[in-house]
């Protein structure tokens, strides 16, 4: 069975501080990593994928996420948060097809 | 190139009451998928069309939810009867079919959703 974590509901961050979020995720086989942002009364918006090569991965928004095989990670970040970054974060994970969500996780930047 | 369209936006209906929402999916994309969002929780799938068949469907409350997808293009999500607790997002997504790898290959790219409040 695969999995997919986010450990923390809520990550509060100054602006110009830097920002992460965090994803664990558990597959037998090639993980397919995927991180999507939904603000306020809107769909899922792509951010960035993880299939293969380079560990980190650039992404929209000046977004980049390092993937971690030994530790079964793909953590979002950000060297410099913007106040209207905060919003609702997804990491997601494709395995045998299925495109499964975690649960999110509520980044919070104040001015 | 146009993202994946739904309507209606909003729906408020009573209990009991039917709806339907309809969505077309980028051009060109095989699959589509119906998600479920409750306030506060990740997306769950319902079901996942590949052309106009039906891939998976086993969290797709079937007494009361169906869907189709009649000509591989665009699909219709209905509930008849429903409940208060179908208050939730309903988003339709779509991705290419799977295979080598190439800009956006494995990537779902999702509507604005459709938010329904049940009273």
């Amino acid at each position: 069975a695969q999995s997919v974590a986010q450990p923390e509901d809520q990550v509060n961050v100054a602006e110009g501080n830097p920002l992460t979020v965090k994803c664990t995720y558990s597959v037998s086989g090639n993980p397919y990593l995927f991180w999507y942002v939904q603000y306020p009364n809107r769909g899922l918006q792509f951010l960035l994928k993880y299939i293969t090569g380079d560990n980190l991965v650039k992404g929209s928004y000046g977004f980049e996420a390092e993937f971690n095989k030994s530790q079964t990670s793909f953590h979002l970040k950000k060297p410099s948060a913007l106040v209207s970054d905060s919003a609702l974060y997804f990491c997601a994970l494709r395995g045998r097809g299925k495109f499964q969500f975690g649960a999110g996780t509520q980044v919070v930047v104040t001015p | 190139e146009a993202g994946v369209a739904q309507s209606p936006r909003y729906k408020i209906i009573e209990k009991r009451q039917s709806v339907a929402f309809w969505c077309n999916p980028i051009s060109g994309h095989a699959t589509l998928y119906w998600y479920q969002q409750i306030l506060g929780q990740g997306p769950k799938l319902l079901i996942q069309f590949q052309n106009n068949g039906v891939v998976d469907d086993s969290q797709l409350p079937k007494d009361r939810f169906s869907a189709e997808r009649l000509k591989g293009v665009d699909s219709t999500l209905k509930i008849q009867p429903a409940k208060l607790e179908d208050s939730a997002v309903y988003l339709c997504a779509s991705s290419p079919l799977r295979g080598p790898d190439r800009e956006g290959g494995n990537t779902i790219y999702f509507g604005e959703g459709s938010w329904l409040t049940v009273v």
